[in-house]
């Protein structure tokens, strides 16, 4: 079946623009995770999801960055007014239920912020 | 704060032979653990997991030792294939942070045929 999914595969902005980032999980899986990947290092928690709620945003670095999930699918990571040092590749993974299940990961988003 | 990391940034090995790949944890309060595997341009692949209450679990060509007495991990990996050739991240899951895994830094595995 369908992998997680995620949009665009690369995105070039100037510093200070708005960007957008999009993941649709697997079909039925319920929790939904955002994480951050930089340049030859490991993987920063961003925020989860379980449904629609996010229990968890103390991975977002600054009030900058936000981030929603509609329908239990669909998920959008907003980054406003972009810097330099938000270069990197954005993950989003989901998993079938809560804790103690894998996540799966989608092939990311890779941000270049100009 | 406590974190996971790995003791060989990067494991060379000649194809056939077996890898082990190893990873320190300090957080005794993990209960979850993972081993994913990532190929260049594509997000991490889940490999295998395994639960505090396991010391071994087995997959196909692939072996996850836990360690709880020195909170250290394993990846074994036999009959080492080019394809093999990745980084691997262990990662690790507190028992109260919903499911929230925290990563380590990765170790690279080369296969030379």
């Amino acid at each position: 079946g369908a992998g997680v999914s995620q949009s665009p595969s690369n995105k070039v902005t100037e510093k200070g623009k708005d960007v957008e980032l999009r993941c649709d999980p697997i079909s039925g899986h319920t929790a939904l995770y955002w994480y951050r990947q930089s340049l030859g290092q490991g993987l920063e928690f961003l925020i989860y999801f379980q449904g629609n709620s996010a229990p968890d945003k103390s991975g977002l670095p600054s009030d900058r960055f936000s981030a929603e999930r509609t329908g239990g699918s669909v998920s959008t990571l907003t980054i406003q007014r972009t810097q330099q040092e938000d270069s990197a590749v954005y993950l989003c993974a989901s998993s079938l239920k809560g804790a103690g299940s894998p996540l799966h990961f989608g092939n990311g988003t890779r941000l270049t912020v100009t | 704060g406590e974190s996971v990391g790995l003791h060989l940034p990067t494991l060379s090995v000649q194809e056939g032979d077996n890898s082990i790949i190893n990873c320190a944890y300090s957080n005794s309060a993990s209960d979850y653990f993972i081993w994913y595997k990532q190929e260049s341009g594509k997000g991490p692949q889940f490999i295998i997991d395994i639960r505090s209450n396991m010391d071994k679990r087995q997959g196909q060509r692939v072996t996850v030792l836990l360690n709880k007495t020195v909170k250290h991990l394993s990846l074994q990996i036999a009959a080492t294939q080019p394809g093999d050739s990745a980084v691997y991240f262990c990662a690790e899951k507190l028992n109260n942070a919903g499911n929230m895994l925290t990563f380590g830094g990765g170790t690279r595995l080369m296969v030379k045929p």
